[in-house]
């Protein structure tokens, strides 16, 4: 069983499409988060939920919307895409609070052409 | 921005060396992670230590925390061609919910 998920795995759109990418994870834990890797292997944070509640939320243009119905799912939409978003985007989640790693989906490659 | 500097940028050596990867960041943490991340997939958790420890290992893995120097360090005994991978330390910031910022990894090949 996976543990967490993303679909989909590859995605190749054209600018100015809006596109979504979802997120589950079956552990039970409470907060979820979205970070984006860079052509470099930067790796930023740009959103975290807990319970629901967005916690986090970085700099980030506001074509990027996350939802999350449920404290299993969350969910990255991104309205008029740039070529600036290419990237690999993960998922995570973890407990909320206290020492703890994070379990990491396997990716999701953007490709905006 | 990056909360951790990692150094080297890339590390390659032979099968049955040790690997030292080093991880420098800048404010108070909680605790500091290193994760493992194979090309094309995504990370894996490999270790932890809390900012009042100095020490951890786990199997052929042994970090090392410097609070005073706000460094860290990552040793791989005995590699193999299997560590061949992007190792990424992250600290953990102090108080509220858990948020990891990452340092910008290290490349580690290991030949046979």
């Amino acid at each position: 069983d996976t543990a967490v998920s993303q679909t989909p795995k590859y995605l190749v759109t054209q600018m100015g499409n809006d596109k979504s990418i979802k997120c589950e994870q079956n552990l039970g834990h409470d907060t979820m988060y979205w970070y984006k890797q860079d052509s470099k292997k930067f790796l930023k944070i740009m959103f975290s939920y807990n319970n629901k509640e967005l916690i986090i939320n970085e700099t980030v243009p506001n074509r990027f919307s996350p939802k999350s119905p449920d404290k299993a799912h969350l969910n990255l939409h991104i309205n008029s895409l740039e070529l600036g978003d290419s990237a690999v985007y993960f998922c995570a989640s973890s407990q909320a609070t206290g020492d703890y790693g994070y379990t990491f989906g396997s990716g999701t490659r953007l490709t905006v052409v | 921005s990056q909360q951790g500097e990692e150094d080297p940028q890339a590390l390659s050596i032979q099968e049955g060396e040790n690997a030292t990867m080093n991880c420098s960041y800048k404010t108070s943490i909680n605790n500091l992670q290193w994760y493992r991340q194979n090309s094309g997939r995504g990370l894996v958790h490999l270790i932890l230590i809390r900012s009042n420890e100095r020490e951890k290992h786990s199997g052929r893995l042994r970090v090392t925390l410097d609070t005073s120097k706000k460094s860290s360090s990552l040793l791989i005994t005995a590699s193999r061609a299997a560590d061949t991978a992007s190792y990424f330390c992250a600290t953990g910031r102090t108080g509220g919910y858990n948020k990891l910022i990452f340092g910008a990894g290290t490349r580690l090949a290991v030949h046979p």
